[in-house]
């Protein structure tokens, strides 16, 4: 069973527009959030984290938001650009796990010009 | 440069033909893991070491072997790889001493087909 779900394995926005991709968890343990982006032929770079005691952290055009009732968290790009079309992961972890990320499938993104 | 070293980049074998994937990093992190993409199931942790001699299985670790005899390599063996173990590999490491400020910093990863 997958703690850490990212429904949409695609997603393809215009050049300009905001990009939101989303992620789910099961695990009501999990107390901070991370993404991080892939591009083809590398390893994934961390992008942005979020702690359960916030519900909003942003950097640059990056933000993620956090929605603990709800189990949801999203990550919105604003505004998006090519160079961003990517695959991302959402990843989960908890204080008790020795810091052990759960990671989610990934979105593909693909930013179009 | 600070980096995680991953070799080989590709590699092609047969099954039960033993395999050791090379993994460094000159960080002086003390965490160290090892995962396996696969399509549609994202990033699964394979093992991890949280230092030199500790060493602990990951969500899939069957048919996996790993040491950590230095703190800057964490090889993972196949004994007798099969071609369920076809797969991405990435090596990551961490500075476990500020957990929630230190993301997890990886290879570029090691592209395995057992036939």
């Amino acid at each position: 069973d997958q703690q850490v779900k990212q429904n949409s394995p695609s997603l393809s926005v215009q050049e300009g527009r905001i990009s939101i991709l989303n992620c789910d968890y099961t695990n009501s343990m999990f107390d901070y959030f991370l993404w991080y982006k892939k591009y083809p032929a590398e390893g994934p770079t961390f992008l942005i984290s979020i702690s359960s005691i916030k519900d909003k952290n942003e950097d640059g055009r990056f933000t993620v938001f956090l929605n603990k009732s709800a189990k949801h968290l999203s990550l919105h790009i604003v505004p998006s650009q090519p160079g961003d079309s990517a695959v991302y992961f959402c990843a989960a972890s908890y204080s008790g796990s020795a810091r052990q990320l759960t990671f989610g499938s990934g979105t593909q993104l693909t930013v179009l010009p | 440069e600070a980096q995680v070293t991953q070799n080989p980049r590709y590699l092609i074998t047969v099954t039960g033909k033993k395999l050791t994937v090379t993994c460094s990093q000159n960080m002086n992190h003390e965490y160290m893991s090892w995962y396996r993409q696969d399509p549609g199931l994202g990033l699964r942790q394979i093992y991890y070491s949280m230092n030199v001699e500790v060493t602990d299985k990951g969500d899939v670790p069957e048919g996996y072997k790993v040491s950590r005899k230095e703190k800057r390599n964490f090889p993972l063996i196949l004994e007798s790889p099969s071609p369920n173990q076809t797969s991405l590999y990435f090596c990551a490491s961490m500075d476990s001493s500020r957990p929630y400020n230190s993301p997890l910093h990886f290879g570029n990863g090691t592209r395995l087909t057992v036939t």
